[in-house]
């Protein structure tokens, strides 16, 4: 079965530095998400893609944060300078069509650790 | 801005027995619920979803009730078999194409022998 896979599984950073999340997801999805889950918190909605811009973005995805497909495989989400809170586990997700009647699908994560 | 709550942290259930798992919504725009099982290490994985115009998708061991005036959904798992064991997340997604999904905080079911 086609999967959503992300690198790398586990990024150490140091405060304030630039730190980019990959995800490659299934071929022929066309909508893209990031979500995040920090320790012993629900898992939150970051960022929704389609058609190379953002869709839909949430109040944590402020400046510091982006997101670019720069070519057709792959699916990046920047953070240009890390905060502390900023350690959480990054998930991306893709959805075929868009539709409500079919999920997203998730990748495995990347945990981000700043230091 | 808890939209979705599931109020059981965990829940233990014997091997063959039903295990059901909870979740309440406040929002009257949510109209698709979703649940994912997600184990240690890995991201989630869909396991069944219901569209507010039903009140009871099945699929397989795995049945999700839907209770729209009560703003209410249900898994129910039956039976349950260890391999179940992980932490099941509510999820539901309003109106609009692609729309985000909104996680409850899951729940933690150990299934035991």
């Amino acid at each position: 079965e086609p999967e959503v896979t992300q690198t790398p599984s586990h990024q150490v950073t140091q405060m304030g530095q630039e730190v980019i999340l990959r995800c490659v997801p299934i071929s022929n999805h066309l909508y893209f998400y990031w979500y995040r889950q920090i320790l012993g918190q629900k898992v939150e909605f970051l960022v929704s893609f389609y058609n190379n811009e953002i869709s839909e973005k949430s109040e944590i995805f402020d400046d510091q944060f982006s997101v670019e497909r720069p070519d057709g495989s792959n699916f990046t989400l920047k953070i240009r300078s890390t905060k502390l809170e900023d350690s959480a586990m990054y998930f991306c997700a893709s959805h075929p069509t868009g539709m409500r009647n079919q999920p997203q699908h998730f990748g495995d994560g990347t945990r981000l650790s700043i230091l | 801005d808890q939209q979705v709550k599931q109020n059981s942290p965990s829940l233990s259930v014997q091997e063959g027995r039903i295990s059901i798992l909870n979740c309440d919504y406040t929002n009257s725009m949510f109209d698709y619920f979703l649940w994912y099982k997600k184990y240690p290490a890995e991201g989630p994985t869909f396991l069944i979803s219901i569209s507010s115009i039903k009140d009871k998708n099945e699929d397989g061991r795995f049945t999700v009730f839907l209770n729209k005036s009560a703003k209410h959904l249900s898994l129910h798992i039956v039976p349950s078999q260890p391999g179940d064991s992980a932490v099941y997340f509510c999820a539901a997604s309003g109106a609009g194409t692609a729309s985000k999904l909104t996680f409850g905080t899951g729940t933690r079911l150990q299934v035991t022998l």
